[in-house]
């Protein structure tokens, strides 16, 4: 595709559920992340896959969060049992091979999630 | 633990001013610094990245230095126009030990009044 998509763009739900966000890079590329946004603030690292290996999960929270990437395109961000404080922008970047210095990571649209 | 910070939060400037947006780090053990401009409802966009081994880059009317030894970056805006508004976010990809985890500092939300 022509850019890193994201969806959905908006998730609206209740305390306790389980939430699926979904990821879909630039094609071809091979390293892909996931940042969390809060409000007025810059986005954080939760962890990042290269092709379907995922190489650092240091960055997500708690045991609630997950992620996978099973045949090292589309990546899916699940949060169980969300509770208010998930609530966020969650935003997905690809980049064509991670490492080196002249790596660019591009940026999706993001998922807009609140947990009422 | 890499820590950015950006100065000014925010800046509102008259149409066609030049503006310099700072950005600094406390680990200067880094591979690249980039750019990003953040508009409402949108992704964040690449504007320029800075390897360790450069010292600027340039884009039109915006120039990027970067001095690693001192942990500083800065964002020059030549001739500001209205569009030119948005966030602009400084991110810094650490060394060997953090990874390809991009750091971001918060932003400086930048208006330019017509």
């Amino acid at each position: 595709g022509a850019g890193v998509s994201q969806s959905p763009r908006y998730k609206v739900t209740k305390r306790g559920q389980d939430v699926a966000l979904r990821c879909d890079p630039i094609s071809g590329h091979v390293s892909l992340y996931w940042y969390r946004q809060a409000l007025g603030q810059g986005p954080e690292f939760l962890t990042y896959f290269n092709y379907e290996a995922q190489q650092d999960k240091s960055g997500l929270p708690n045991d609630r969060f997950s992620a996978e990437r099973p045949e090292g395109s589309i990546s899916t961000l699940t949060i169980q049992r969300t509770e208010q404080r998930d609530s966020a922008m969650y935003r997905c970047a690809s980049s064509l091979l991670a490492g080196g210095p002249g790596e660019t990571q591009y940026f999706g649209p993001g998922t807009r999630l609140l947990v009422l | 633990k890499q820590e950015v910070t950006q100065i000014p939060a925010a800046l509102s400037v008259p149409e066609g001013e030049n503006l310099v947006l700072n950005c600094s780090f406390t680990d200067s053990a880094i591979y690249n610094l980039q750019w990003f401009r953040q508009d409402p409802g949108k992704g964040l966009t690449s504007l320029l990245l800075i390897q360790s081994s450069q010292r600027e880059q340039t884009s039109g009317r915006l120039n990027a230095s970067l001095d690693k030894s001192s942990g500083r970056s800065t964002l020059y805006i030549a001739a500001s126009q209205p569009g030119d508004s948005a966030t602009y976010l400084c991110a810094v990809r650490g060394g060997e030990t953090s990874g390809s985890r991009l750091t971001f500092g918060e932003g400086t939300q930048l208006t330019v009044n017509p």
